[in-house]
Parts: C-alpha cells; structure tokens; sequence
C-alpha cells in the first residue's frame, strides 16, 4: 500500500539558511498534519491543511510557514534557521471524510541538522 | 503541560512477558485515542486506536483498555517479541474539531530482552 512520501530525508543546512520540506500524502488523503519531533521527545504538532486550508496550528514559528497544493502535496517552508530547529519532520495524512476516526498516518520524516 | 501523561517512561520485558503502558488525560473533548509504535529513525506507526464508546479493543497480540470516567487508557502487548522493542506513544485528539490534531503522551521506550 501506498504510503506517505516525505523529501528529503535528511537535511544539512547553517544557521540562518532557509529549508522546504515536502510531503506527499496518502492517495486520496484530503488532510496534512505536520509534527516536529526533537530528541527523545514526543511528536509535537506544528500546523495542519484540509482541502489547501489551513485547518489548525500549533506550536509553529514565525519563521516557518506551510501550504497544501492542489494535488494534495504540502511543503514547510522554514527560514532564519537556528540550531533548535534540528529535529525530525513528520508528515502525516488523514481522510478527513472518516470523521469517526482521526486515523493519522506517518511519512518516514526528514531529518534536520543545523549547523 | 503536558496534556496527555504516559507512564512507565521505559520498561524492561522478557521474551514472552506482557508489556503494560498507560497513559492518562485532562481534556474531555478528547475522543479518539490511538498507540503509536516507533523504531529509531523511522516515523510513528499506528498500531491500533480505540473510542470511548468501547472499554477494550483488540488486534492480534495488542490490547487496549479505556477508562472514561477515570481518563485513563492502557495498552497491553501479550507475549512481547524483541521485534516489539520500540518506543510506544499514546495520543488523543477531538475527532471533530478543526485539525484534527494529536496531543501525544511523552513516550515509553520498550525493551524486550530474549
């Protein structure tokens, strides 16, 4: 089965640089979620698209922003790096149309490292 | 704050033994809660989610169980493997609300020993 897509893997970058994560969901997957992962830690949520919409945000920087496309694909766009940033990217797709369950699948996460 | 708390924060299991891990939440709009799975390296795996409109659910060799008036759920992994050592998440999101979100719990690395 299908599953979600995430470019790249992994991800070098200095501080203050810019970096595009992308995620390509699930076919048919309407909904994106986007969760940062540091070390060690839980997923934590960042921000979320339905139909090209954002649909709820969390804990995001200013510094980063994200969209969905029409095809479904969404990009995190990140700017001003800073070395706190380095993390696991997770993307994570849904049907929003099942609304019994949140089923929320995950792409294998691009690695960041800043230097 | 953590939203969702999930305990132990490790455990260690013979080959055979169960694996028991229970998490426990403050917000009653949560109404989905799911376990996650996690090796190093790789991206959360759902393993099997449940509702609060059941107090158990189970799938092969993995078990919830759902506490509504104590806001407490568990999973339960029987006869664990060393192929189940892992990190395991709990989480939990409104189904309905915007987004969709999941709140996760702070993760239990599961260790089964041959």
């Amino acid at each position: 089965a299908a599953g979600v897509i995430q470019s790249p893997r992994h991800l070098i970058k200095e501080k203050r640089e810019t970096a595009t994560l992308k995620c390509y969901p699930i076919p048919r997957h309407d909904t994106v979620y986007w969760y940062q992962q540091g070390p060690g830690q839980d997923p934590q949520f960042l921000i979320s698209f339905y139909e090209k919409m954002q649909s709820d945000k969390g804990s995001i920087p200013d510094r980063f922003s994200a969209q969905q496309f029409s095809d479904y694909h969404s990009e995190l766009n990140m700017s001003s790096l800073e070395l706190g940033d380095s993390a696991l990217y997770f993307c994570a797709s849904s049907i929003r149309r099942d609304s019994y369950n949140n089923e929320q699948f995950f792409g294998p996460g691009t690695r960041l490292t800043v230097l | 704050q953590q939203q969702v708390k999930q305990s132990p924060q490790s455990l260690i299991v013979q080959k055979g033994g169960i694996s028991i891990i229970n998490c426990a939440y403050e917000n009653t709009a949560f109404d989905y809660f799911p376990w996650y799975q996690q090796f190093p390296g790789k991206g959360p795996a759902l393993l099997i989610a449940i509702r609060p409109d059941v107090s158990e659910k189970k799938e092969g060799r993995f078990t919830i169980s759902f506490n509504k008036s104590a806001k407490q759920f568990s999973l339960h992994i029987m006869d664990s493997q060393p192929g189940d050592s892992a990190t395991y998440f709990c989480a939990a999101s409104p189904v309905v609300a915007a987004g969709n979100k999941l709140t996760f719990g702070g993760g239990t690395r599961v260790l089964v020993k041959p």
